[in-house]
């Protein structure tokens, strides 16, 4: 199984100021024939579903704020705020799709200093 | 609008059975893979089980291996989940999850029922 590291497990940032969690999976993710890195981001708001952010590591699902950007290839990968909102107090959770069993990062949890 | 609406959540004792059914709509059903991801109170996500368009390919976490079976009936726009010899350790929320991409089992969830708890307790 590929195993899926998030860190920090919680950060605690300014409003306006960057947020930047950390992915690291046990192996590559890279499909290298298409040339793309099977991992998603999703965000968690307390009490809420999880909602899809990002996908194929760096694209923005539809609807998504572009202060949210995702970056990396192979094993280590990085989720950024840009400039954190108070609605993006959340659980946040990496996701690899490259093969079966799917999984989840740990999830770091985000909150307003 | 896509929706997805679990039934069949509830307390059961330990070594019990449940099924649980996720009715879908809004969008052609056998076209997409789904899946069932769960989320014990507290803690993180934990994918349990996915399956192909045609139902003819499924998977499962180890953790569930040889206890829950994952089938679906595209005529009904509904997808199932049976789960046996049920352990303290199943209880979470489940949730029923669409593969995001057509045909594609291995894609990531971009809808998510609203869920439904199994509490496994004597």
């Amino acid at each position: 199984d590929i195993v899926m590291t998030q860190s920090p497990d919680s950060l605690a940032v300014s409003l306006g100021e960057r947020a930047t969690i950390n992915c690291k999976s046990s192996q590559s993710v890279l499909y290298s024939s298409h040339n793309k890195n099977y991992l998603a981001w999703y965000q968690q708001k307390p009490g809420q579903t999880p909602n899809l952010l990002i996908y194929w590591a760096s694209t923005r699902e539809s609807g998504v704020p572009d202060r949210f950007s995702g970056s990396g290839s192979g094993t280590d990968f990085t989720l950024t705020i840009s400039s954190l909102q108070a609605e993006d107090v959340a659980v946040y959770y990496c996701q690899q799709y490259y093969t079966t069993p799917l999984t989840f990062g740990g999830g770091t949890r985000v909150e307003i200093k | 609008e896509v929706q997805l609406l679990e039934s069949g959540g509830g307390l059961v004792q330990p070594g019990g059975s449940l099924s649980l059914s996720c009715a879908a709509s809004g969008f052609t059903f056998s076209d997409y893979a789904m899946n069932w991801v769960r989320q014990a109170p507290g803690k993180g996500l934990e994918w349990v089980s996915g399956i192909s368009v045609s139902g003819s390919s499924t998977y499962y976490a180890d953790s569930v291996k040889g206890r829950f079976s994952i089938s679906r009936d595209n005529s009904k726009n509904t997808l199932y989940l049976q789960m046996n010899n049920l352990r303290v350790d199943d209880t979470a929320m489940y949730y029923c999850a669409r593969a995001g991409i057509e045909v594609i089992t291995t894609a990531p969830v971009d809808y998510w029922g609203q869920g439904t708890l199994i509490t496994v307790s004597s």
